[in-house]
């Protein structure tokens, strides 16, 4: 079985600070791993995904996440945070069982990012 | 052109009605999802097909009823809605094998 704990429900930074939203996962199988944003009445975005190449992954906007098996974590960070951030970011695992996969992703609770002018 | 369309954007029903969701995706991907983001904004998914065939069925109450027409289309009906339906419903596909999914807008439905 595969789960996911987003360490925050909120996260607030000043506009140009560094921006960091804690992730770890559980998952029986070499997991796929990513991070979707969900801004105000909007639908999902894929920000990143990690597969198991690089374990450094860069994503849209500035945004980066790093895999790290040992810690079963898969942090997201932005050197500089700004006002268009202010949404909520969600981490996602999805198991790849038997070189298959039909995609079942499981979600993180979700943390909502607060950006401060 | 929208990738994944769903319609409508907005449903207000009362209880005990039926209504349906539609899905399509331009996208040319094989696999379909529906999921529920309940009032806590928790996503969790309910189904999925694979070329028309459910491949994932979450232990979602028989009043749920989703349709592939064909591999571009994934509606959802529901029977004799309750206040607990309301959430939003997202529609998502992707290639499978692993491919990344990709959302519609959602539909905010709200049970009177």
């Amino acid at each position: 079985a595969q789960s996911v704990t987003q360490l925050d429900s909120h996260v607030s930074v000043s506009e140009g600070t560094p921006v960091l939203l804690r992730c770890n996962y559980s998952s029986s199988y070499s997991p796929s791993l990513f991070w979707y944003v969900q801004h105000p009445n909007k639908g999902l975005q894929l920000l990143l995904k990690y597969t198991s190449a690089a374990t450094l992954v860069k994503g849209i906007n500035g945004f980066e996440a790093e895999f790290k098996k040992s810690e079963t974590s898969f942090h997201l960070t932005k050197p500089s945070a700004h006002m268009s951030d202010a949404a909520e970011y969600f981490c996602v695992v999805s198991e790849i069982a038997g070189g298959t996969s039909y995609g079942k992703l499981t979600f993180g609770q979700g943390t909502i990012l607060t950006v401060h002018p | 052109d929208t990738a994944v369309s769903q319609t409508p954007k907005y449903l207000v029903t009362q209880m005990g009605n039926d209504k349906s969701i539609k899905c399509e995706q331009n996208l040319g991907h094989d696999t379909m999802y529906w999921y529920k983001q309940d009032s806590k904004k928790f996503l969790k998914i309910m189904f999925s097909y694979n070329n028309k065939e459910l491949i994932i069925n979450e232990t979602v109450p028989n009043r749920f009823s989703p349709k592939s027409p064909d591999k571009a289309h994934l509606n959802l009906h529901i029977n004799s809605l309750e206040l607990g339906d309301s959430a939003v419903y997202f529609c998502a596909s992707s290639q499978s094998g692993g491919g990344i999914q990709y959302f519609g807008a959602g539909t905010r439905l709200s049970v009177l």
